[in-house]
């Protein structure tokens, strides 16, 4: 079972970087790394996936190392609306309920 | 694009009554979740369909719960009888890849308080 560890908390203010990491220690070889957000009362939304090295999208940066036991997800001049709970998760490409776990996430609070 | 469509969105119901939640997940979406999120922890898997085929029911108290994907499109979840420990908001989610490498599109929720 890959489990993931994240910190709790996390405070920003607008228009800083963020840089939210992740711990996988126990990642296996076909496991996909995926980034959700949660607004209160929503449901989680994609972020971004990744395998290895760097992904970018229009919303974020994500970064693995080599040896794909953690990894950061950047986000570009935060605003106040990006307030919310990240998950990261680890996946493998086979049904189950150990895939797609989620952890507890971290809340961001970003601040004026 | 319509999102997944959940209902009722919230419902309160007295322990040992029956409550029962809907979901209609993206068109053409073959994979279909119903996740548990109880306040402030991250949501769990209770069960994963593939078309109208259970893929994984590990973690559904099938003692009290049970959910079925007629014709593999809409689901219905059903918790009978209901228990304090229950309320939580109940979380649908549909994906394109059964993998699980791929986009899980989630509705809102429906939120259960159980008296």
């Amino acid at each position: 079972l890959a489990k993931t560890t994240q910190p709790i908390s996390m405070d920003s203010y607008e228009g800083q970087e963020v840089n939210i990491t992740c711990s996988h220690n126990n990642i296996a070889t076909n496991d996909y790394i995926t980034w959700y957000q949660q607004f209160p009362s929503q449901g989680p939304r994609f972020i971004i996936q990744g395998y290895k090295t760097k992904v970018t999208n229009e919303v974020a940066s994500l970064f693995i190392p080599a040896d794909r036991k953690s990894s950061t997800l950047s986000l570009p001049r935060v605003s106040l609306s990006d307030t919310a709970v990240y998950y990261c998760l680890v996946g493998t490409p086979q049904g189950g309920s150990e895939k797609l776990v989620f952890g507890k996430g971290m809340k961001l609070t970003v601040n004026p | 694009e319509a999102g997944v469509a959940q209902s009722p969105r919230y419902k309160i119901i007295e322990k040992r009554q029956s409550v029962a939640f809907w979901c209609n997940p993206i068109s053409g979406h073959a994979t279909l979740y119903w996740y548990q999120q109880i306040l402030g922890q991250g949501p769990k898997l209770l069960i994963q369909f593939q078309n109208n085929g259970v893929v994984d029911d590990s973690q559904l108290p099938k003692d009290r719960f049970s959910a079925e994907r007629l014709k593999g499109v809409d689901s219905t979840l059903k918790i009978q009888p209901a228990k304090l420990e229950d309320s939580a908001v109940y979380l649908c989610a549909s994906s394109l890849r059964r993998d699980n490498t791929g986009e899980l599109f989630f509705g809102e929720g429906s939120r259960l308080t159980v008296l």
